[in-house]
């Protein structure tokens, strides 16, 4: 399996401008996280989906965000418009269904936005 | 909610030096508790984990944590470092309700050699 598969892998883009983050989770997993991670804030949770459902979207930062997942192998995350507090690394990650002692997440690879 | 504690922030050691991270969280239920390491510029991968039974984990690279639950700790541990352990080290958990992985601010260790 190629694990989850995040793009773009840098994204650098000028304040007002729309960003699509994109993110392929492993095949087979149901449930799919968005994190940020910062040098001040750490590793923050985003949203979380479970079966493309969104169940969790407490942490997105305000309306600017959105995240969808369409489908079971395909999620995006948009800043809409971005500005240069949204830089950071945003990470991807998706898990099994926890019927067992396989619900680890694995992440992707993320994203580094820079917005100038 | 939960939340996660790694009380370490900085750790710089040298080769051979033993090396002991702290994490402890905050629920009184069932917990599921994990290790995440990110080596420099690379995403994070599972060093260890724990969900039931022996509370002395191993994982991989020698590492090894113990869940101590009346501490509420599961402190990561490795004997010797090496130079090729310079990373940031991530506790996480999830607690009886929840599918959602909370993690610690986590703990840069930089190794010289």
């Amino acid at each position: 399996d190629a694990g989850v598969i995040q793009s773009p892998r840098h994204e650098v883009t000028e304040m007002g401008q729309e960003v699509t983050l994109r993110c392929k989770p492993i095949s087979g997993h149901n449930s799919l996280f968005w994190y940020r991670q910062t040098m001040m804030r750490g590793l923050e949770l985003l949203i979380y989906f479970n079966n493309n459902v969104p169940i969790d979207d407490s942490g997105m930062p305000e309306d600017r965000f959105s995240a969808k997942m369409p489908n079971a192998s395909f999620s995006t995350l948009k800043i809409q418009p971005s500005e240069p507090r949204d830089s950071a690394v945003y990470f991807c990650a998706s898990s099994p269904p926890p019927t067992g002692p396989n619900t680890e997440a694995f992440f992707g690879q993320g994203t580094r936005l820079t917005v100038v | 909610a939960q939340s996660v504690s790694q009380h370490n922030h900085h750790v710089i050691l040298s080769e051979a030096a033993s090396l002991e991270l702290g994490c402890n969280y905050s629920y009184g239920g069932t917990v599921n508790l994990f290790w995440y390491v990110q080596y420099p510029g690379q995403h994070l991968q599972l060093l260890l984990k724990y969900f039931s039974g022996d509370p002395l984990v191993k994982g991989i690279k020698g590492f090894e944590a113990e869940f101590i639950k009346s501490k509420f700790s599961f402190n990561l541990r490795k004997p010797s470092v090496q130079w090729s352990d310079t990373a940031e080290y991530f506790c996480a958990v999830i607690t009886g309700g929840s599918y959602i992985p909370t993690f610690g601010r986590g703990t840069s260790l930089i190794v010289h050699p």
